[in-house]
């Protein structure tokens, strides 16, 4: 099955401070990816649409200049958490929606932690 | 996007098999019915996907009512390393593939 990768696995950062998450495609080209943010016990939620080449498409309620997404190829979206804050710490995972199929493949997790 | 309806948790044995209920009484006839399934600290993993038949794979079964109101994920032997969240999500057909997830089941499996 399809691989996605992210990077780093974990972070922890300092308040006010910016931090990038990585997230590959590794078997195939993917013009769409999403990213999810969940918090402890709870469901994931649905950050973002990412698309190659365009703008993101941002859910209601995720601020889009807090929350940078860069989809510059397509085996790579980064998400950029801006000034991070404690609350902003969660649980960051990104999927990939790979053409032709009905299956949605997700990466492994970005625990950020933000002190 | 439709909403499902799951218990919270559910508990099971091992080598027993395990029916994870879901409702969706508002599901329209283009939606799909995926389960996911997360493992702790891990992202979720696709189970499996049905419109209107029941179907089978090597991880599970699903059995779509015939009304499709209703689906139940069927294990048919737990074993410890299936406990995780069970998550069943309805998705439109060729619309992005977007995926709204609910609060799912948290299936505990014991030894």
């Amino acid at each position: 099955g399809a691989v996605v990768s992210q990077h780093p696995s974990w972070v922890i950062c300092k308040s006010g401070t910016s931090v990038k998450i990585e997230c590959r495609s590794l078997d195939f080209q993917a013009t769409t990816m999403f990213w999810y943010r969940q918090f402890p016990k709870q469901s994931l939620m649905l950050m973002a649409t990412s698309n190659e080449g365009s703008k993101a498409t941002y859910e209601q309620g995720v601020e889009k200049d807090k929350f940078l997404i860069n989809h510059a190829s397509l085996t790579l979206s980064t998400l950029t958490v801006t000034s991070a804050h404690p609350e902003d710490s969660s649980f960051y995972i990104c999927s990939v929606f790979p053409p032709s199929t009905d299956t949605q493949y997700f990466g492994p997790g970005t625990r950020l932690t933000v002190l | 996007d439709a909403k499902t309806t799951q218990p919270n948790s559910m508990e099971s044995n091992e080598e027993e098999p395990v029916h994870l209920p879901c409702n969706h009484s508002t599901i329209s006839g283009t939606d799909y019915i995926h389960w996911y399934r997360q493992l702790p600290s891990q992202g979720p993993e696709y189970v499996i996907h049905g419109l209107t038949s029941n179907v089978n794979n090597r991880m599970a079964s699903l059995a779509i009512a015939e009304d499709r109101k209703s689906s139940t994920l069927i294990l048919h032997r737990a074993t410890l390393r299936d406990a995780a969240v069970y998550y069943c999500i309805l998705r439109e057909y060729n619309q992005g593939g977007k995926l709204i997830f609910g609060q799912g089941t948290e299936l505990s499996v014991k030894p």
